[in-house]
């Protein structure tokens, strides 16, 4: 089973609608969840850092966490085109060691 | 800001050549990482480094050896490049000390070997 999955899409959304990308992780003492946006050719950027359960929003985006569940969600208001990208989620589990998913190719089409 | 560079963007080698991949941050970060990305296969840890002179073996280890001689430079050496070992090469710095910090990449290099 691997540390961190995620659905590799292509997800595809038109301007100004909701994306919402998602991630389960199998380590239950896993800490901190983040997401990263990938251009393509480019290296990741991170955008948001999750620690604990419930959301957190930072303009248009809100990521979610659920560690009874072992869920981690991005959700993206008012999809833009710049939106476009592949977004990777990554978890900390002990010994500063992190784990990312393959990563989920998002469209948002104008 | 955070820096973190790589020594190429694009590199080309010979299967058998050794290879040297370096990165260097400027935030004194403690903390350095050397991953593989390849498509369908997502970010792959090879090797990660804690401290100077200190390394432990990630995912993937095999084929590759690291050295950090000074806390901002951490390299990479494919000791015998072989042609599956072409890939997007990413290093990446965080802090340490008892917090939990994102990581910081670098803007890769893509090996391509021959």
């Amino acid at each position: 089973q691997k540390e961190v999955e995620q659905n590799s899409g292509p997800l595809s959304v038109p301007e100004g609608a909701i994306a919402s990308l998602n991630c389960t992780y199998s380590d239950r003492v896993s800490q901190s969840f983040f997401w990263y946006r990938q251009y393509s050719g480019k290296s990741p950027e991170l955008i948001m850092s999750i620690y604990s359960n419930g959301d957190k929003e930072d303009g248009r985006f809100t990521a979610q966490l659920n560690k009874a569940s072992q869920y981690v969600s991005l959700l993206i208001r008012d999809s833009q085109p710049s939106d476009s990208a592949t977004y990777l989620c990554a978890v900390e589990n002990t010994g500063n060691q992190f784990y990312f998913g393959t990563g989920t190719s998002l469209t948002v089409i104008p | 800001d955070v820096k973190v560079t790589q020594s190429s963007r694009y590199l080309v080698k010979r299967t058998g050549e050794k290879v040297f991949l370096e990165c260097v941050q400027d935030m004194d970060h403690e903390n350095m990482f050397w991953y593989r990305q390849d498509p369908g296969l997502g970010l792959r840890l090879i090797y990660f480094s804690y401290d100077v002179k200190m390394k432990e073996k990630g995912d993937i280890p095999e084929g590759y050896s690291v050295s950090r001689e000074k806390k901002e430079r951490f390299s990479l050496i494919l000791e015998s490049a072989s042609t599956n070992q072409t890939s997007m090469y990413l290093c990446a710095s965080t802090e340490s000390g008892g917090g939990t910090y994102e990581q910081y990449f670098g803007p890769g290099t893509r090996l391509t070997v021959t």
